[in-house]
């Protein structure tokens, strides 16, 4: 079983919709969590982060965090074109370390 | 704005070629981290450093190094190119411990013919 799971995709959703991006990851005692858009060819930039159980919204952008499930998503409100990009999830696990652990990305298409 | 920027967007090596990717921030954070990323294989750590002089492996260190003489500086080095490494390698920052938020630079898609 991979650490971080993300469905690969491609999602696509119509403009306007809402795009809700799901990991997974396994490990009990992670205490953080983030999500990172990154366009084609360039590198990942950090869309939010959530440390604890709930919702966190910036924007149009909304993080929800079950730890209980071990299950964090991002939901994208009023997509658009512009949004289309591969979502990466990352996990901070329980240990000393400050090391991420990503997930492979999904991809979200939206369509105008 | 927290800024991180590496020595090349594209680079062209040959194998057995001794290669330097350059990482440098422009603040005073401690930990920086290589990563390589790979189509279906996601975002890998090569290596990372906590702070001057120290350095970790990460979950594929096979290959390469690193250094970190100074602060704002953490250098990959592949001793000797292969075609198996022949990646997008992006390098990254953390800012602070306490919020543990890694930010990354452009990266370098490096080609090993």
């Amino acid at each position: 079983q991979k650490e971080v799971e993300q469905n690969s995709g491609p999602l696509s959703v119509p403009e306007g919709a809402i795009a809700s991006l799901n990991c997974t990851y396994s490990d009990r005692v992670s205490q953080s969590f983030f999500w990172y858009r990154q366009y084609s060819g360039k590198s990942p930039e950090l869309i939010m982060s959530i440390y604890s159980n709930g919702d966190k919204e910036d924007g149009r952008f909304t993080a929800q965090l079950n730890k209980a499930s071990q299950y964090v998503s991002l939901l994208i409100r009023d997509s658009q074109p512009s949004d289309s990009a591969t979502y990466l999830c990352a996990v901070r696990n329980g240990g000393a370390t400050n090391k991420l652990i990503f997930g492979t990305g999904t991809l979200l298409a939206v369509q105008p | 704005d927290v800024k991180v920027t590496q020595s090349s967007r594209y680079l062209v090596k040959r194998t057995g070629e001794k290669v330097f990717l350059e990482c440098v921030q422009d603040m005073d954070h401690e930990n920086m981290f290589w990563y390589r990323q790979d189509p279906g294989l996601g975002l890998r750590l090569i290596y990372f450093s906590y702070d001057v002089k120290m350095k970790e492996k990460g979950d594929i260190p096979e290959g390469y190094s690193v250094s970190r003489e100074k602060k704002e500086r953490f250098s990959l080095i592949l001793e000797s190119a292969s075609t198996n490494q022949t990646s997008m390698y992006l390098c990254a920052i953390m800012t602070s411990s306490s919020t543990d938020t890694q930010y990354f630079g452009p990266g370098t898609r490096l080609t090993v013919l």
